[in-house]
């Protein structure tokens, strides 16, 4: 079964709202989640390395303003999309690491920006 | 630049025939991952390869990783529609926390 869950899988809202992402690892701990991005036909990309109890990480070119990553537990990420635009549209997967160094990744969350 | 370059971008073939798709860089690197992706979901590990030369084999799967570390090649027998997806190879980065980085991906679609 499924190790890592992504709520909700899809969402559609207006622009200008503020779109909130869960990730969470389902029977481990992971101190360290990632956040990526990928769009239609493309690779994924990475945004950010998301550690419990401290700032994420950003990636070059990352708006760290409008991508706030909290991860307040050692079983929850969260991706905020802030002031959400259609160029933010996208297909959104984070990843979960276990202390073996090994990382699962979730379903992803479909972003639709009107 | 990416550190990891794919080919081909894109395949499409007929149920039965074989492929190969590549993974290349400049770059000597300790292991290298490969991924099948399905239509909007996450990414599935296949395989990690570690030893210049080795072969590891998934069923019709083959995944080879060369001498050198530098490239690595995943070819697939007898393509069934089951096969159809996108394969990511990609590098786990020790030194960054495990970050995983993906490259472009070859995008395979096999017809019935």
């Amino acid at each position: 079964g499924a190790v890592v869950s992504q709520h909700p899988s899809r969402v559609i809202c207006k622009s200008g709202t503020s779109v909130k992402i869960e990730c969470r690892s389902l029977d481990f701990q992971a101190t360290t989640m990632f956040w990526y991005r990928q769009f239609p036909k493309q690779s994924l990309m990475l945004m950010a390395t998301s550690n419990e109890g401290s700032k994420a990480t950003y990636e070059q070119g990352v708006e760290k303003d409008k991508f706030l990553i909290n991860h307040a537990s050692l079983t929850l990420s969260t991706l905020t999309v802030t002031s959400a635009h259609p160029e933010d549209s996208s297909f959104y997967i984070c990843s979960a690491r276990r202390d073996s160094g090994s990382s699962h990744f979730g379903p992803g969350t479909r972003l639709l920006v009107l | 630049t990416q550190l990891l370059e794919q080919s081909p971008q894109f395949l499409s073939i007929q149920e039965g025939e074989n492929l190969t798709v590549y993974c290349n860089s400049s770059s000597v690197f300790s292991s290298l991952q490969w991924y099948r992706q399905e239509p909007g979901e996450g990414p599935v590990l296949l395989v990690t390869v570690v030893t210049g030369g080795e072969v590891k084999k998934l069923k019709r799967l083959t995944f080879q990783f060369g001498d050198a570390r530098k490239d690595s090649s995943l070819h697939i027998t007898a393509a069934q529609p089951g096969d159809t997806g996108l394969y990511l190879c990609a590098l786990r980065m020790k030194t960054s926390y495990d970050k995983v980085i993906f490259g472009p991906g070859t995008s395979l679609s096999v017809i019935p």
